[in-house]
């Protein structure tokens, strides 16, 4: 089975550029989490989907970020501008629900994001 | 304002000796609690979890032992090989009104080294 796939592995960008980072689910799962990396704060939510509807954005940092998820195999996470301070790994994780019972969350490998 | 900690960035181990990773929260609504593991370059994967009626969680090298009165959790791996050396992140998340834990939240995670 393939996992959560996110690409590309890697972006090194401009201040200023936008930023387009992206997610397949794992199939038939019907939950979708984009979290991002620092040192300064660990690994923290930014927003999650459920059957492709954003249910919690509050980790959102701000206006600049943005995510769709357009059906359920495909999610982007946009950075509009991007700044040196959005310098992270980003992640995208997915899990299946199951009434009554707290579901894994499934990651993918990560999005090693540089801006200069 | 931090609800996960994991006060050591690191700790390092004999091989075979146990390691004891700990971690604190501060959020009294907070019922299931969990651990991943991650290699560099790739994403978190779910090691073991525990829910807040219990106390230990046994699977096999791995226990997580909760003390909720002192909001306190600890990852035990016995004995301990150097596969095991990797970041840990301890999580933890509030049941909601739909029944099943969706959000988690990460502590910053402890780089545990296991010698040979």
């Amino acid at each position: 089975d393939a996992g959560v796939i996110q690409s590309p592995r890697h972006e090194v960008t401009e201040m200023g550029q936008e930023v387009t980072l992206r997610c397949k689910p794992i199939s038939g799962h019907d939950y979708l989490f984009w979290y991002r990396q620092t040192m300064m704060r660990g690994l923290e939510l930014l927003i999650y989907f459920n059957n492709n509807v954003p249910i919690d954005d509050s980790g959102m940092p701000e206006d600049r970020f943005s995510a769709k998820m357009p059906n359920a195999s495909f999610s982007t996470l946009k950075i509009q501008p991007s700044e040196p301070r959005d310098s992270a790994v980003y992640f995208c994780a997915s899990s299946l629900r199951a009434s009554g019972v707290t579901d894994t969350q499934y990651f993918g490998p990560g999005t090693r994001l540089t801006v200069l | 304002d931090q609800q996960v900690k994991q006060n050591s960035p690191s700790l390092s181990v004999q091989e075979g000796r146990i390691s004891i990773l700990n971690c604190d929260y501060t959020n009294s609504m907070f019922d299931y609690f969990l651990w991943y593991k991650k290699y560099p370059a790739e994403g978190p994967t779910f090691l073991i979890s525990i829910s807040s009626i219990k106390d230990k969680n046994e699977d096999g090298r791995f226990t997580v032992f909760l003390n909720k009165s002192a909001k306190h959790l600890s990852l035990h791996i016995v004995p301990s090989q150097p596969g095991d050396s990797a970041v840990y992140f301890c999580a933890a998340s509030a049941q909601n009104s739909g029944g099943s834990n969706y959000k988690l939240t990460f502590g910053k995670g402890t780089l545990l080294t296991v010698n040979p």
